[in-house]
């Protein structure tokens, strides 16, 4: 079945550096993107969206690509911080009317000091 | 910020017994409510969708007398787990939409609850 996933299970970075974390999703009918950050213990936290329509765009040290010619979703963070080790889902929308998202298996990103 | 508040944040029961996990919208109506459900490491699985005032919409294998959702008002949604048994137990998440149509501001997630069947 169609579904979203990760390239990459977990992903460690030194602290300042940039980190990319890779999702690919197979349902072309989907049009909206989310990226969460998910800390233990915690619910999501939404970090920054995309519509089909656009192919890039920037938040607050965050950036989200799309690139819909082969399915795949970035979302990069700049000078990468300790607060930023979480795991990272990528979430999808299909154009139904009906808000529920379809989860990517995650990314542990873990900042090294 | 749109804040969503889940009551408890764990829970411990013994089998057999029911629990209530409360979903709070604190600064918006939410039209729509979620409940997911997360295993250790792994990532969120939608059970149920919950519009104000009707029925919950149930995902394919999830048990509909089992997971009791109910959406009574534009501002808490319950979700109470039946008869819990061991395999019951995990992270309960919710999640709440503030309009009913296809696109609107991203949805808001709760804090999550931890219940642990014993």
């Amino acid at each position: 079945g169609e579904s979203v996933g990760l390239h990459l299970p977990t992903l460690s970075v030194q602290e300042g550096d940039n980190s990319i974390i890779n999702c690919a999703y197979s349902n072309s009918a989907s049009d909206y993107f989310i990226w969460y950050k998910q800390e233990s213990g915690k619910g999501p936290q939404f970090i920054i969206d995309i519509r089909s329509n656009m192919d890039k765009r920037q938040g607050q040290r965050v950036t989200v690509l799309l690139n819909k010619t082969v399915k795949h979703l970035s979302l990069q963070i700049a000078a990468t911080q300790p607060g930023d080790s979480a795991v990272y889902f990528c979430a999808e929308l299909m154009d139904t009317g009906r808000r529920a998202l379809t989860f990517g298996s995650g990314t542990r990103l873990q900042v090294q000091p | 910020g749109a804040v969503v508040s889940q009551h408890p944040s764990w829970v411990i029961c013994k089998s057999g017994t029911s629990v209530k996990i409360e979903c709070r919208s604190l600064d918006f109506q939410a039209t729509t409510m979620f409940w997911y459900r997360q295993f250790p490491k792994k990532s969120l699985m939608l059970m149920a969708t919950s519009n104000e005032g009707s029925k919950a919409t149930y995902e394919q294998g999830v048990e509909k007398d089992k997971f009791l959702i109910n959406h009574a008002s534009l501002t808490l949604s319950t979700l109470t787990v039946t008869s819990a048994h061991p395999e019951d137990s995990s992270f309960y998440i919710c999640s709440a939409s503030a309009t009913r149509g296809p696109r609107g501001s991203p949805l808001h997630f709760g804090n999550g609850t931890r219940l642990t069947v014993t």
